[in-house]
């Protein structure tokens, strides 16, 4: 079945750490870039992070530039979001999306993270 | 990096058609044609119905079509029924070679 699974997600101080996991099955993982994508409650959809298939290049959303580093083993396929100096406004449901030419067009579950005190 | 304008919300009755904007920029919708439309049903993941402004996934009803100009790209969907309630949304990608969402527009059947 084609399908990513993301988990790691969790309860978290403000100014701590998570990294999130997102595990990719039944399809050909390392041609295909990766982005995560996040949902504040009640809110919409926020692009956070996107790195291309051969992990050489990754772009990131200014609100988490500096904080958030997108990574993958694509021996593993997978794809990583280690995110440090947690705020409350990152709280939220993560995504793992497949990214094909600008397009997402196979998401995970999502795996929320909670940023409080 | 701001969010593509959408309208909050649109409604119509089954049957009817509706179409949902999204404004955009001269470094978004303006210069890309790789806008996006997303549907979400509450509690469940987001899913690509149009990409590249006007194509259909496999599987997506033709019900729903795309289209752009200038600065604003257009979903509408046809023959409205009751499955179609949910949340939508538009994405662009930038001249940054990032990417961005709109702020989603809720449909209602009426």
């Amino acid at each position: 079945e084609v399908q990513l699974v993301e988990s790691g997600g969790g309860l978290v101080q403000p100014g701590g750490s998570l990294r999130l996991s997102c595990a990719a099955s039944g399809f050909t993982f390392n041609p295909y870039w990766m982005t995560w994508v996040r949902q504040a409650p009640g809110k919409g959809l926020e692009w956070v992070a996107t790195i291309k298939g051969d992990g050489s290049e990754s772009y990131y959303a200014d609100s988490v530039k500096g904080r958030f580093t997108i990574s993958r083993d694509n021996a593993k396929n997978s794809v990583f979001l280690q995110m440090h100096s947690l705020r409350g406004d990152d709280t939220g449901l993560y995504y793992c999306a497949r990214h094909a030419v600008w397009k997402f067009d196979l998401w995970g579950q999502g795996t929320p993270v909670t940023v409080s005190s | 990096q701001s969010a593509l304008t959408q309208p909050a919300s649109v409604s119509g009755s089954p049957g009817q058609s509706i179409t949902i904007s999204c404004t955009g920029t001269s470094s978004d919708i303006v210069i890309y044609n790789f806008v996006s439309w997303y549907q979400q049903h509450p509690g469940i993941a987001p899913k690509l119905i149009i990409y590249e402004v006007t194509n259909r996934p496999s599987g997506v009803s033709n019900r729903f079509s795309g289209s752009k100009s200038g600065n604003t790209a257009s979903l509408t969907i046809s023959g409205l029924q009751a499955e179609d309630e949910g949340d939508y949304y538009c994405s662009s990608t930038t001249s940054a070679n990032t990417h961005v969402f709109g702020t989603g527009t809720k449909v209602t059947v009426l």
